[in-house]
């Protein structure tokens, strides 16, 4: 199976900081890669797939890239809103689903 | 508005079995493929089983090939999944997630229910 890997596991920031998480996977997945988000006790929400495409109605300081092996989440300008666990998740055709371990931000 | 509802969870002794269900409503049930994805307590989060939206195709984690079955009535909406042969490492959060294609193949989670929680102990 694929393995995806991120980091960091923790990161401390402020509101309005510029905050990227990365994501790498074992294999090339192309640009089969997808970012949720997770609060406390709630269920993760989806906000980028296909590497880049922002899924509809997810603010626009949130961003992604990346292609075959390597890939990035960008919030432009942290919200108090964001403080959340991050996971990647590989969606390639010709392997099971996997999550990266999920990258926590927390309040600096 | 698209509502998954899981039920069925709770405590079963190692070896045991339960169904678990996930009632969906506000989208055409039979147009998506449909998962589930676990989380131990404290955990990340874990793919389990997939399945069409016809329910010919059927996918499963490794950790649990074998031991759970996935299934879909779309005359009723519902998805299922059997946990036969239960153990402790099957303890987690289950949550139901509608797939954004007919098929698993290429297709990503847009959304999910809220859980229901399985404990394997004795």
């Amino acid at each position: 199976d694929i393995q995806m890997t991120q980091s960091p596991s923790t990161l401390s920031a402020s509101v309005g900081d510029r905050v990227t998480i990365t994501c790498r996977a074992s294999q090339s997945i192309g640009t089969w890669l997808a970012w949720y988000q997770q609060k406390p006790g709630k269920a993760p929400k989806l906000l980028i797939y296909k590497a880049s495409t922002l899924e509809t109605g997810v603010p626009s300081r949130f961003s992604g890239s990346g292609s075959g092996t390597e890939f990035t989440l960008t919030i432009s300008s942290l919200q108090p809103d964001d403080f959340a666990t991050y996971y990647c998740q590989q969606y390639n055709s010709y392997s099971p689903w996997t999550f990266g371990q999920g990258t926590k931000v927390e309040i600096k | 508005e698209v509502q998954l509802l899981e039920s069925g969870g709770g405590l079963v002794q190692p070896g045991g079995s339960l169904r678990l269900s996930c009632a969906a409503s506000g989208f055409t049930f039979s147009n998506y493929a449909m998962s589930w994805v676990r989380q131990a307590p404290g955990k990340g989060l874990e793919w389990v089983s997939g399945i069409s939206g016809s329910g010919g195709n059927t996918y499963y984690a490794d950790s649990v090939k074998g031991r759970f079955t996935i299934s879909r009535d779309n005359s009723k909406n519902t998805l299922y999944l059997q946990l036969n042969s239960l153990r402790a490492e099957d303890t987690a959060l289950y949550y139901c997630a509608k797939v954004n294609r007919i098929t698993m193949v290429q297709g990503v989670a847009d959304y999910w229910g809220q859980g229901t929680l399985v404990t394997v102990s004795s």
